[in-house]
């Protein structure tokens, strides 16, 4: 099955600054790769996507790359601010022409934004 | 994600008791699914159902059961035989893979279970 990989697992940067967060994945069948941020306590709330068509996708401050041959898709949020601060989970899935298959996530990375 | 719920927020259980989480939609997806989530760490994938009356085991089934007898409805039992049952659990729903493509999934907002 598909796994998953997230890094780092702490990332903290000053208000203003960028912050990247990297992950690979291990099933090059996979072709749906979203990322959710997740509050302390809150439900995960999707903020980008991208589909394995595209190799890179923008909305605002936040960016997400991919790279299907390397087998790694990267977040990016730029100028950074105080309510960018939390959980970011990146996860992967392919599809397998069945219908909705789950997601396989990678274990999170903390985001600290220093003021 | 507004229309996915959950119920309750907190369970609490003893211990060789079995607890049916509930989930339901009114957003008219086909997907349903469910997902566990531990302290420091991603959510793990239990069971999901693409169709009424149909699903199928993710990756840490064991211990636990569902049924699809609603497309609303998708009901998760954490029985006894679930070894560390204390955990966030999270529904999510989304209209269904087509055209070759899957769809978003969107979250409830979870039921955290103890085991006392």
């Amino acid at each position: 099955g598909e796994n998953v990989e997230q890094h780092p697992s702490t990332l903290s940067v000053q208000e203003g600054d960028s912050a990247v967060i990297k992950c690979t994945y291990s099933d090059s069948a996979s072709n749906y790769f979203p990322w959710y941020k997740q509050e302390l306590g809150k439900r995960p709330q999707l903020i980008i996507d991208i589909r394995s068509n595209v190799g890179e996708k923008k909305d605002q401050r936040i960016a997400v790359t991919l790279n299907k041959t390397a087998k790694h898709f990267s977040l990016h949020i730029t100028e950074t601010q105080p309510e960018d601060s939390a959980v970011y989970f990146c996860a992967a899935t392919p599809y397998s022409g069945g219908g909705a298959d789950g997601l396989t996530f990678g274990k999170g990375t903390h985001l600290i934004i220093q003021p | 994600d507004g229309g996915i719920t959950q119920s309750p927020k907190y369970l609490f259980r003893k211990e060789g008791q079995n607890v049916t989480l509930s989930c339901e939609q009114n957003l008219n997806h086909d997907a349903m699914y469910w997902y566990r989530q531990d302290p420091g760490q991603g959510l793990r994938l239990i069971y999901y159902s693409q169709i009424v009356n149909d699903f199928q085991k993710g990756d840490i089934a064991e211990g636990y059961s569902v049924s699809r007898e609603k497309k609303e409805s998708f009901p998760l039992t954490v029985t006894s035989a679930q070894k560390n049952p204390t955990a966030f659990y999270l529904c999510a729903s989304s209209i269904a893979a087509s055209g070759g493509r899957t769809d978003t999934q969107y979250f409830g907002p979870g039921t955290r279970l103890t085991v006392l």
